[in-house]
Order: C-alpha cells, then structure tokens, then sequence
C-alpha cells in the first residue's frame, strides 16, 4: 500500500460544477496534511493546509478524517483556472513531506 | 513568484555524467529541500538542509549529495547518472525545519539522461 495514495484521475468537469477528491495516507500518527496545486510544468504551490476541524477558503473545503485516515478536498463553483493537478501531501510523523501521484482536473467550459 | 530560483532551468545530460543543480532560497529562510518528481508521480523527497548540515534524507541512494552555503543556497549533486534520474528536479525553502513551516518551491530544473 502506498503511503499515500491519490486517485490520479483526470476528472473532467464542466463548469460551475463542485467536485472532491480523497487522498488516503498509510500512518495514524500523521500530524500535518497539506493540499497543493501544481499546473503543468510549473512548480507546486502551497493550496491550503488541512485542520482537524475542517476548513475553507473561498470556494475551497478541506477535511480531515483521522479514524478512517484520510482527507479531502472540495470545490465549488469550479473555473476554468481551477484545472490542474491536485497534490495531496502528508507528514507521516518523520519531518518530511510525503506527496502523492496527484490528482489532475480538467474543467470544462 | 515565490522568491526561490533554481539553475539551469533544463539539462541534457548521458549515463555516468555528474550534474550540479542549484537553488537560491528566498530571502529570510535558511532551509532548502530538494525533491524529484518524476513524470506523471508526485515530487520525492530527496533530503533537506538546515543552516548548511544535512538534516534528513529520504531513500535516495549515496550519489545523491548536496551542501548548502552561508547564504543558505545550496546545490544537489547527482553522479553516475543513470536514465532513471531523469525528472524535474525541485527545490523549496523555508524558515524552519518543521513541517508548520510553509515550503515554496522553485520551478525546477527538468534533467533529462540519454
């Protein structure tokens, strides 16, 4: 099992769509989750970290469940520029961050 | 723009060679991690300095080394080439060493091996 795995995708969505991906990581003593964005050929960036209790960020919901080890991110009233690939990114108690594959997103106009 | 530059952007190089790459940290931070992202994978983590030490490294084997200066640049050196090192190579900096701190990346330098 990968230490954190990501549906790689690609989801296809029309516009004004919402839309949500799940990541799943492998250590219960994870302690920091991360959401980035990276558009093609171009460096990740830092979308939102992710806090037990949830939270949001304009049209942008992060989740995380610890009892069934993973998080999610979900967003609203998608845009053209949302399309790119979704970075799920977990410190999974060692100090350094663990990505996974990503998840691509194409929307659709 | 994050602040963080790396150099060269691309790369040619064959099996066997040793290639240096670099990274200009933003201004303020004194950690660099370099990580490798192959095609179509999520970057790895290749290790990470701190004030010019070596603090953590991921399952990289030994050709892969680094230094970091007094400015708190730093270069990756890779030998013995092989065509699997091909990927774009990227480095982030932070202040800090824990993972409350935000890492920004630099836009990476894509090596290829032939």
């Amino acid at each position: 099992r990968k230490e954190v795995e990501q549906d790689p995708g690609p989801f296809n969505v029309p516009e004004g769509a919402t839309v949500a991906f799940n990541c799943t990581y492998s250590n219960s003593a994870s302690q920091s989750f991360f959401w980035y964005r990276q558009d093609c050929r171009k460096e990740p960036k830092l979308l939102m970290s992710v806090y037990s209790s949830g939270n949001e960020d304009g049209r942008f919901t992060a989740q995380l469940n610890r009892a069934s080890q993973y998080i999610s991110l979900l967003i609203r009233d998608s845009k053209l520029s949302d399309s790119a690939t979704y970075l799920c990114v977990v410190n999974l108690g060692n100090e350094k961050l663990t990505f996974g594959t990503g998840t691509r997103l194409t929307i659709i106009p | 723009e994050t602040g963080v530059t790396q150099s060269p952007t691309h790369l040619i190089k064959t099996r066997g060679q040793q290639v240096t790459l670099r990274c200009s940290s933003q201004s303020g931070h004194n950690t660099v991690s370099w990580y490798q992202q192959a095609l179509g994978q999520g970057p790895q983590f290749i290790f990470q300095y701190y004030r010019e030490e070596e603090n953590g490294r991921g399952n990289f084997p030994p050709r892969f080394s680094g230094l970091q200066f007094p400015n708190y640049s730093s270069e990756l050196n890779v030998n013995a080439l092989e065509l699997d090192d091909s990927a774009l190579y990227l480095c982030a900096s932070s202040w800090g060493t824990t993972l409350m701190d935000t890492q920004y990346f630099g836009p990476g330098t894509r090596l290829t091996v032939l």
